[in-house]
């Protein structure tokens, strides 16, 4: 059974640099039919998709966050990570890790971790 | 980009049916999944591709999406089935993802 979970600081200061890892068990991150990504959610808010990456290195970035986020995979770790650089109160979420599964000209997460909440605080 | 539109609430009596829409102009070129969210949990996958089900979940979901308008139907529902519900599009052949802004579904 896949399993997803999600690490990171918890508390990150404004303009500091947000760094959130998933590890993968239950299948392989090299999986070719799958990729990985983001999905966030602020306090009483909807759902916001973040990013998605595939185990090559292909990422695709939501336009609003692009200038700020990256993502990468360590595929020997069965990890993939999100950087979001410049954090401001806005960014205080739940951030979810997921299987991002590709269907014709579309993604869905098929599979979703438990959810971080991630705080932007001085 | 897109903009889904769902009402943000829906309220249902036990054993009727439940429905949920999202619309867009031209929805049913794309296609829609749906996600339920129970307070406190991770979102769950219920309904892909605008009509599929994962595995597990039961036959009382279904979806459809024509014209404008995608519609998440939830017969039979039951008190376990509160929760708010999201759909979710991609544009530029999945290169952006956009959610709707989710309906609280309340079971009286």
């Amino acid at each position: 059974q896949l399993q997803l979970q999600e690490s990171g600081p918890g508390l990150v200061k404004p303009s500091d640099t947000l760094s959130l890892t998933c590890t993968v068990s239950g299948d392989s991150i090299s999986n070719s039919d799958s990729h990985w990504g983001w999905v966030r959610q602020p306090p009483g808010k909807g759902l916001e998709w973040i990013a998605t990456i595939y185990h090559t290195g292909t990422t695709y970035y939501n336009a609003s966050l692009k200038s700020r986020v990256a993502l990468s995979v360590d595929a020997s770790k069965g990890q993939f990570s999100l950087k979001l650089i410049s954090v401001t109160a806005a960014d205080t979420a739940v951030y979810y890790c997921g299987r991002h599964r590709f269907s014709i000209n579309t993604f869905f997460v098929d599979y979703w971790g438990p959810g971080y909440l991630l705080t932007v605080s001085s | 980009s897109s903009i889904l539109t769902q009402p943000p609430s829906v309220s249902v009596a036990p054993g009727e049916t439940a429905t949920i829409t999202c619309g867009e102009d031209k929805i049913g070129r794309k296609s829609v999944h749906w996600y339920q969210q129970k307070t406190g949990q991770a979102p769950v996958l219920v309904v892909y591709d605008d009509r599929d089900r994962p595995s597990g979940i039961p036959e009382r979901f279904s979806g459809s999406n024509y014209g404008n308008t995608a519609t998440l139907t939830i017969s039979r529902v039951d008190a376990g089935d509160e929760a708010d519900y999201y759909c979710q599009v991609c544009e530029d052949g999945g290169r952006q993802w956009v959610f709707g802004g989710g309906t609280k579904l309340t079971v009286l």
